[in-house]
Order: C-alpha cells, then structure tokens, then sequence
C-alpha cells in the first residue's frame, strides 16, 4: 500500500543552520506530495505541495523537489530561523487511497537554538 | 483566503457529558474531515464529507457522532467519551473533487480533555 517515511526526529540545529528533513514514500502511479508544518498548540499549516514528478514546491524560504526516481521529497531551508521550530509532515494523496485520503509520515520535530 | 475555523478552541469534559465541536469554512469547499492528533503524532482520519454526505467513517466508535448541516459547517458531537479519546481534534476541507491534485487546509484545532 502507500506509505511515507520521514526520517526520525528530534532534529536540533543552530540558528542560520543548513535544514534537510528527508522524506521518502512507496506508491504506485504519481500521487501529490506535501509538506505541512505544525507549530506548537497549533493545527497544521499547509508548507508546500508538488503535484508531479520533477516540482519544486517553495514557500518561506522552504523548498522540496518531487523525485520520481528515488520517490523522495526532502524538505530543505538554506537557514534556519529560531521561529521555524515546529512539528514537519510529509504527507501523499493518491487518488487510488479511498477518497484520496492524505497518507502522513510520523512526523519531524525541528528544534532551532538561537 | 484559506482560513478553516475550529470552536471550541479548547474543551474540559466529563465522560457523562456531551458536547459538540465546530468546524466552518467559507472556501466554498465540498469536502470536509475530521482527524484525531494525539501528541507528537500524525494526524488520523476520523470521517470525510463530500457533498454534505458521509463518505467515508474509518471505524470510529459510535460516541463520535458527525453532522454536516450545509457545505460550510461541520459537526463533531460527542457522547460517553473516555480519557483516551483526549486529543487535538482537527477538521480540514478541500474542493471535494477527490482528485489526487486536491490540497487539505486545516484548522487551528480543538484541543479536549476528557476526565
């Protein structure tokens, strides 16, 4: 079946530092892949999306590129700001999930020390 | 704007009460979700609306009751709950047009505790 696959946190990084959170995912066809970001004691923020194979997605400083041949979508900032410290998710729909239900990874915790 | 709006914000209940969490958005979205968060984790599907009818219930036990009253609003009704039920409630929308190009927008959550 569909799953995705983030790599395991908590990841803590100095101010200004160099951010990649890999994430990598298994499903058939070309499903649309996400980012969402959780700040603490709040709900999810959508981050960035690709929809196809070779998409970047960017948004604040954040980017992610789909890639079909390794089925990976990392999430990458060139610098990291201590306001960026959040929950990340990776997440795909596929429109053969029952009702294009979002697969999400377990979650990136991002710690960023001033 | 993609603004989903979530009330309560926060909510203390006992395990005889029941209550109800909201969901609006004025998206003109045709699909709306609820998920179940519990801490540090990924949000899990708890039911799907699409045109204002249930279109998907991921076995959730009966003291979780939806309600879609219109396109805009979303109901969550609870019942005889238990401690393990406490947890950040979010409710999401989409277009509703189920196609994999579809983006989940979010709400800020209800966060309830049950005692």
């Amino acid at each position: 079946g569909n799953s995705v696959t983030q790599m395991e946190g908590p990841v803590t990084l100095s101010e200004e530092a160099f951010l990649t959170i890999n994430c990598t995912y298994t499903a058939t066809g070309y499903p649309s892949l996400f980012w969402y970001v959780q700040y603490p004691g709040e709900g999810l923020q959508l981050l960035l999306k690709a929809t196809k194979a070779d998409d970047k997605g960017s948004n604040k400083g954040f980017e992610a590129t789909y890639r079909k041949e390794t089925t990976s979508f990392h999430l990458e900032k060139g610098s990291v700001q201590v306001s960026d410290s959040a929950v990340y998710f990776c997440a795909l729909r596929h429109s053969y999930n029952q009702g294009g239900k979002l697969i999400f990874g377990q979650g990136t915790e991002l710690s960023v020390k001033p | 704007d993609t603004e989903v709006t979530q009330t309560p914000k926060h909510l203390v209940m006992g395990m005889t009460n029941k209550k109800s969490l909201k969901c609006e958005q004025h998206m003109g979205h045709r699909a709306m979700y609820w998920y179940k968060q519990k801490a540090k984790k990924p949000p899990e599907l708890m039911f799907v609306y699409s045109y204002e009818k249930l279109s998907i219930n991921e076995s959730v036990p009966s003291r979780f009751s939806p309600e879609c009253p219109n396109s805009s609003l979303l109901n969550l009704h609870l019942h005889a709950l238990q401690p393990e039920d406490s947890a950040l409630y979010l409710c999401a929308s989409s277009q509703g047009r189920a196609g994999v190009r579809e983006t989940q927008y979010f709400g800020p959550g209800t966060r309830l505790l049950v005692l």
